[in-house]
């Protein structure tokens, strides 16, 4: 289930079930979104990214979801596995500029 | 994908000394880069953007004459922390963007780990 940390929230799911990490954005402004994976004391990975003009897009084993109407991300990774212990973070890109804002983030759990 | 270096990977300092720490982007020019700080269980908080050959532009709440940022070239940017003190260790990663069709990704270092005793 999910749950609310000190900080960052919390999902748990059993190895081999499907994850939905959810994100919400703040800038009606901004038309590029990137998924990011951060392991403990690395930096954040490029997952995957849309463009504001596209709903969904997948690649392997991940799905973005992007609904502009309320400014919502979801990050859809399939088969979890527990190499996809990490936490997740959502950032825009505000238009016509090169600046990221990130989301709060969220730990995901992967339960053997 | 495009690679950002950053160093050190970890540094402890001395209260009140002063720290350097060195993002290059290794296979691209990069004229816009970004530090971010990030303390435990928490997100990334964009802190500045270094611009090649101009001043910084700073994240209101960040003080610019503590963090001194340089954009000497368009592979290197630097950050110094200034006059350290333990509120300041923290989790300091940096960024450079590189403009492809659909939009502008950005690339990530590893991460610099200060801890200031």
């Amino acid at each position: 289930g999910e749950s609310v940390g000190l900080h960052l929230p919390t999902l748990s799911v059993q190895e081999g079930d499907n994850s939905i990490i959810n994100c919400a954005y703040s800038n009606s402004a901004s038309d590029y979104f990137i998924w990011y994976k951060q392991e403990s004391g690395k930096g954040p990975q490029f997952i995957i990214d849309i463009r504001s003009n596209m709903d969904k897009r997948q690649g392997q084993r991940v799905t973005v979801l992007l609904n502009k109407t309320v400014k919502h991300l979801s990050l859809q990774i399939a088969a979890t596995q527990p190499g996809d212990s990490a936490v997740y973070f959502c950032a825009e890109n505000i238009s016509g500029t090169y600046k990221y804002i990130f989301g709060t983030g969220t730990r995901l759990k992967v339960l053997a | 994908g495009a690679v950002v270096s950053q160093h050190p990977s970890w540094v402890i300092c001395k209260s009140g000394t002063s720290v350097k720490i060195e993002c290059r982007s290794l296979d691209f020019q990069a004229t816009t880069m970004f530090w971010y700080r990030q303390f435990p269980k928490q997100s990334l908080m964009l802190m500045a953007t270094s611009n090649e050959g101009s001043k910084a532009t700073y994240e209101q709440g960040v003080e610019k004459d503590k963090f001194l940022i340089n954009h000497a070239s368009l592979t290197l940017s630097t950050l110094t922390v200034t006059s350290a003190h333990p509120e300041d260790s923290s989790f300091y990663i940096c960024s450079a963007s590189q403009k492809k069709t659909g939009g502008t990704e950005a690339f990530f270092g590893q991460g610099t780990r200060l801890t200031v005793v």
